[in-house]
């Protein structure tokens, strides 16, 4: 696509549930990141992709969170038993590749509120 | 790992004057620092970059210097405009990883 895509913009959950957050990168950018934002915040690094391989875990606060992408396409980023920690933007990036010298593109990313 | 330390969190300029945001990098491996520009609701964006075998780059009203010796770099806007009010995060890439460690951002208010 033109740019890169998240869904839902919003998403309001109860404490415990299960979410799924969709990222679709610039078609043709092999890289894609995902990032946590809380309130006023910088920026949380979870989780890259290179192709489908995901090379870097070491942000995934815990083992609640895991994440996807096939087809070196789409990603999903899946939070198990949701807590009232976990409200934050997640913002998902993309780039050609991965490779120093490579700037993000981002999406409008998805506010997560868990109540 | 690569630790940023962005300053100030807050700066507040009359349109017109200039801002300075200043990061420092610990990683001397680093050789790729890029500025991105998150306006409210927004999504950041890349506004500007610099690799490490250049010492300045400017675009338009905004440059970005680099001292690799005190491990250090800036961002520097002339001519405020009010719509240059937003957060701006700096980064630098850990060396050894492609992935960039980010500064806590600053709010820059600009006030007409």
């Amino acid at each position: 696509g033109a740019g890169v895509s998240q869904s839902p913009s919003n998403k309001v959950t109860e404490k415990g549930k299960d979410v799924e957050l969709r990222c679709d990168p610039i078609s043709g950018h092999t890289a894609l990141y995902w990032y946590r934002q809380s309130l006023g915040q910088g920026l949380e690094f979870l989780i890259y992709f290179q192709g489908n391989s995901a090379p870097d875990k070491s942000g995934l606060p815990s083992d609640r969170f895991s994440a996807e992408r096939t087809g070196g396409s789409v990603s999903t980023l899946t939070i198990q038993r949701t807590q009232q920690e976990d409200s934050a933007v997640y913002l998902c990036a993309s780039s050609p590749t991965v490779g120093q010298g490579y700037g993000y593109t981002f999406g409008s990313g998805t506010r997560l509120t868990v109540v | 790992g690569e630790n940023v330390e962005q300053h100030p969190s807050t700066l507040s300029v009359q349109e017109g004057d200039s801002a300075v945001i200043k990061c420092t990098y610990s990683d001397s491996a680093s050789n790729y620092f890029p500025w991105y520009k998150q306006e409210l609701g927004k999504r950041p964006q890349l506004i500007i970059d610099i690799r490490s075998n250049v010492g300045e780059k400017k675009d338009q009203r905004i440059a970005v210097t680099l001292n690799k010796t005190a491990k250090h770099f800036s961002l520097h806007i002339t001519e405020t405009q009010p719509e240059d009010s937003a957060v701006y995060f700096c980064a630098a890439n850990r060396g050894g990883s492609y992935i960039p460690t980010f500064g806590r951002g600053t709010s820059l208010i600009v006030h007409p």
